[in-house]
């Protein structure tokens, strides 16, 4: 059975602190690991990471992923309240297309 | 920018009753999924579909559970004799066949409570 290891589950900073969230993973056959930021309702797709050491970015937000160690880490710089969310981490297979989710971090920002 | 939608985004209903909740993908995508979580809980997967089939289910997606496409643009889930345990969270989400193929968008989702 496929699974998803996030930490910390609960996440409090201030305004302008820099956050890293963790991910770790088993699963047969892994194709790539997503990451979502859930606020009130819906997962807001953020990166899609299928490669080793390859950073992506987008503004203040940065991602990696160890295929080796099997895990992911999410950077958040210059954090702001708008942050404030729950990142949900989740992997896919190569065969089929589900993803498999954990249970997120519950980040809080303080102005 | 394109997005899913889901309607209604609340729905209650009593126990015993069927219920069939919509979606819009996204209009270029090919393949359609249905999670749902459960207040508190994961995000879990229900099943996906493409090319007008199931292509994958999970443990969740019984017998009282079906999903179709009975349009060029909507994908549904019904549920033929609700629980109290089906009230959760459902989303919709899609992903394209071509260019970011692996990525899935999610819909607003729809609250489902069962009394």
């Amino acid at each position: 059975e496929d699974k998803v290891v996030q930490s910390p589950l609960s996440l409090v900073v201030h305004e302008g602190d820099t956050v890293t969230l963790n991910c770790s993973y088993e699963v047969t056959n892994f194709r790539s690991l997503l990451w979502y930021k859930q606020e009130k309702k819906a997962p807001t797709f953020l990166f899609m990471l299928t490669s080793s050491g390859i950073e992506k970015k987008s503004g203040r937000l940065s991602s990696i992923l160890d295929k080796k160690e099997l895990f992911s880490i999410l950077n958040i710089t210059a954090t702001q309240t708008g942050d404030s969310a729950v990142y949900l981490c989740a992997v896919s297979r190569t065969s089929g297309s589900r993803l498999t989710f954990g249970e997120g971090t519950q980040l809080t920002v303080n102005p | 920018e394109p997005e899913v939608t889901q309607t209604p985004s609340h729905q209650v209903t009593q126990m015993g009753q069927e219920v069939i909740l919509r979606c819009v993908p996204i209009s270029n995508h090919l393949y359609f999924y249905w999670y749902r979580q459960i207040l508190g809980q994961k995000v879990e997967f229900l099943v996906s579909f493409y090319n007008n089939e199931i292509s994958e289910k999970s443990e969740i997606f019984d017998d009282q559970f079906s999903v179709e496409r009975p349009d060029g643009s909507n994908f549904t889930l019904k549920i033929r004799s609700t629980k109290l345990e089906d009230s959760a969270m459902y989303f919709c989400a899609s992903r394209g066949t071509s260019g970011r193929v692996y990525e899935q968008y999610f819909g607003p989702g729809t609250r489902l409570t069962v009394t």
